[in-house]
């Protein structure tokens, strides 16, 4: 069954709208969870490092006012796109790394119009 | 920063031939990792190879990691219809960072 969860699985908003994304771990407790952006037909890419109980880590190039990360509890971690843009549109996917492996939320797609 | 490349992009295939990707990064890894993802869906641990030189097999699909660990292939023999996906490598380097390399995508005509 899923390992993690995300919601929703999609969602269409306006421009200068915000959207919440949750992800879950569901059958174990992560103190770090991956947040991550692909565009169609593109690699996923790292947006940022969600922290248990202290601040995110974002990569270069991402700005941590608009995507807002929130690592309420040892199994939720929420993005959060903020006055989202047309160009934000993509796929995110969060995952919850568990030894070696990390397994990845379905995703959620954004369309932003 | 550490890039990580994969060969060829895209790769049509007859059901029935094999396929290969490859996988190359510009620093050492200490580890190398394998994903699919079928059209739509999110990616799916496939294995992780640590020492140099190590080679794994999943059924029809064998992977390898280079001696120098700095790349990596994925073979499926004899393909099936069921293999369609992109194929993701994603290494680890000395500071646990991960990377995924630009994805190989597979199309399997019956």
């Amino acid at each position: 069954g899923a390992v993690v969860s995300q919601h929703p699985s999609w969602v269409i908003c306006k421009s200068g709208t915000s959207v919440k994304i949750e992800c879950r771990s569901l059958d174990f407790q992560a103190t770090t969870m991956f947040w991550y952006r692909q565009f169609p037909k593109q690699s996923l890419m790292l947006m940022a490092t969600s922290n248990e109980g202290s601040k995110a880590t974002y990569e270069q190039g991402v700005e941590k006012d608009k995507f807002l990360i929130n690592h309420a509890s040892l199994t939720l971690s929420t993005l959060t796109v903020t006055s989202a843009h047309p160009e934000d549109s993509s796929f995110y996917i969060c995952s919850v790394p568990n030894y070696y492996e990390q397994y990845f939320g379905p995703g959620t797609r954004l369309t932003v119009t | 920063g550490q890039q990580v490349m994969q060969i060829p992009q895209y790769q049509h295939v007859q059901e029935g031939e094999d396929f290969t990707t490859y996988c190359n990064s510009s620093t050492t890894l200490s580890n190398i990792q394998w994903y699919k993802q079928r059209p739509g869906g999110h990616p799916v641990f496939l294995i992780q190879l640590v020492k140099s030189g190590e080679v794994k097999k999943q059924k029809r699909l064998t992977f390898q990691f280079g001696e120098a660990k700095k790349n990596s292939s994925l073979h499926i023999t004899a393909t099936q219809t069921t293999d369609v996906g992109t194929y993701f490598c994603a290494g680890h380097n000395a500071g646990n960072m991960l990377t995924f390399g630009g994805g190989t995508r597979l199309m399997v005509k019956p």
